[in-house]
């Protein structure tokens, strides 16, 4: 069973500033990497995926990276905005088509 | 293309009443993938449909079936509703041969009393 945990649980940052969330996992036979974000009472939004044979990926001012030998991701956020506000979710899967353990989140806020 | 929908948005159930949720998969996709998400907490597997069959399961009791359609939505029912029942309750499509990830649908949120 793949055990995931996200630190910092919670998170408070003045607007403009970068920031990384941390996920962490137990199987490092992860076959892909997902980060979503949701906000209070809604789905969740896929940010990036991450395959087993990649490194990173980016997206506007995110940027995801995957170290499978040390059962670590991080999502970097650059110039942080209010809007980004949300709780932020990893995700990793160990087989194709199979079920996504998830952590349980990091919740962001930045302070305008 | 059009993105995964769930039905109903909210809904209120008595315990030991029976519930239906239902979902749309994106357009393409061929595998519906069914989490239960508890306040606080990361979502938890519940089951996989890929080809109108369960394809993998969490740790849930019976009482929580499913089933997917030759269109590929599909639909959770939850018998004998406890408290603990609820929950958000998210739906993820995906295409199961390939690495694309899941697509959510907004959820629905399920209140028993």
């Amino acid at each position: 069973k793949q055990e995931v945990t996200q630190i910092p649980a919670a998170l408070s940052v003045p607007e403009g500033e970068n920031l990384v969330l941390n996920c962490s996992f137990t199987d490092s036979a992860i076959y892909n990497l997902q980060w979503f974000r949701q906000d209070p009472g809604k789905g969740l939004t896929s940010l990036l995926l991450i395959q087993s044979s990649q490194r990173e990926q980016t997206s506007g001012r995110l940027n995801a990276s995957l170290d499978k030998s040390s059962g670590r991701s991080t999502l970097y956020i650059a110039a942080s905005q209010p809007g980004d506000s949300a709780t932020y979710l990893c995700a990793g899967a160990v087989h194709t088509g199979n079920q996504f353990y998830f952590g349980t989140g990091t919740s962001l806020t930045v302070i305008p | 293309e059009t993105g995964v929908t769930q039905s109903p948005t909210h809904l209120i159930k008595t315990r030991g009443q029976q519930v239906t949720l239902r979902c749309s998969s994106q357009s393409g996709h061929n595998t519906v993938s069914w989490y239960q998400q508890a306040l606080g907490q990361g979502p938890q597997f519940i089951f996989q449909y890929y080809r109108e069959e369960e394809n993998g399961r969490g740790n849930f009791p019976p009482r929580f079936s499913g089933l997917q359609f030759p269109n590929y939505s599909s639909e959770l029912n939850v018998n004998a509703l406890e408290l603990d029942d609820s929950a958000l309750y998210l739906c993820a499509s995906s295409y199961r041969d390939r690495v694309y990830g899941y697509t959510f649908g907004s959820g629905t949120r399920l209140t028993v009393v």
